[in-house]
């Protein structure tokens, strides 16, 4: 079974540009949870979808959005880049919202704001 | 931030010898997970214990969970050079969200 897969793995953009980063969960895996890694902040939760729907969210400015599409396939946008938005974004797959269930993760997409 | 504490920091040991990591969260959980991490790459799943257990063990690793004093200690024996990464402490809060503590950065040395 294939794991959960993140695209682009690297990214380099300017400030003020806009990112999408995408994230395939692992097959029959519905729910979708996106998370920022940096040295300062460490791993904080960004926003978590079930069913195309949005369960939850992290405490992240309206820059970050994202989307779930009929087949769990998952997007986060950035929109008006800060160099502080540099970061590794991870992507977790877990058959349901996450209960009693772990949660699979994705190698990341490491974004770099110039 | 959103975190729970981990302690160490850091911690560096013989091949061999135990490795012991402690983590402190902040609000009722519905159970707490423990990833490993090499080298900035994606998080690998090592064991969950729920809020209702108190000890769990999986292969080298065990782990306890102190739901009164909200900590969780992982306890890896025997430890081996690949072992070597950093180790993070994850609690279920209810709402399904993941709240990651700072992490361990443990090394092995051979």
């Amino acid at each position: 079974k294939a794991g959960v897969t993140q695209t682009p793995r690297y990214l380099i953009k300017t400030r003020g540009q806009q990112v999408t980063l995408s994230c395939s969960p692992i097959s029959g895996h519905r729910s979708v949870s996106w998370y920022q890694q940096t040295p300062g902040q460490g791993l904080q939760f960004l926003f978590e979808y079930f069913s195309e729907t949005q369960r939850n969210k992290g405490n992240f400015p309206g820059r970050f959005s994202g989307r779930q599409f009929s087949n769990s396939r998952s997007e986060m946008n950035v929109s008006t880049l800060e160099l502080g938005d540099s970061a590794l974004y991870l992507c977790a797959s877990s058959p349901v919202p996450q209960m009693n269930t772990e949660a699979f993760f994705g190698q990341g997409t490491r974004l770099t704001v110039v | 931030s959103q975190q729970g504490e981990e302690d160490p920091q850091a911690l560096s040991i013989q091949e061999g010898e135990n490795a012991t990591m402690n983590c402190s969260y902040k609000t009722s959980i519905n159970n707490l997970q423990w990833y490993r991490q090499n080298s900035g790459r994606g998080l690998v799943h090592l064991i969950l214990i729920r809020s209702n257990e108190r000890e769990k063990h999986s292969g080298r690793l065990r782990v306890t969970l102190d739901t009164s004093k909200k900590s969780s200690s992982l306890l890896i024996t025997a430890s081996r050079a690949a072992d070597t990464a950093s180790y993070f402490c994850a609690a279920l809060e209810y709402g399904n969200k993941l709240v990651f503590g700072a992490g361990t950065i443990l090394r092995v040395k051979s």
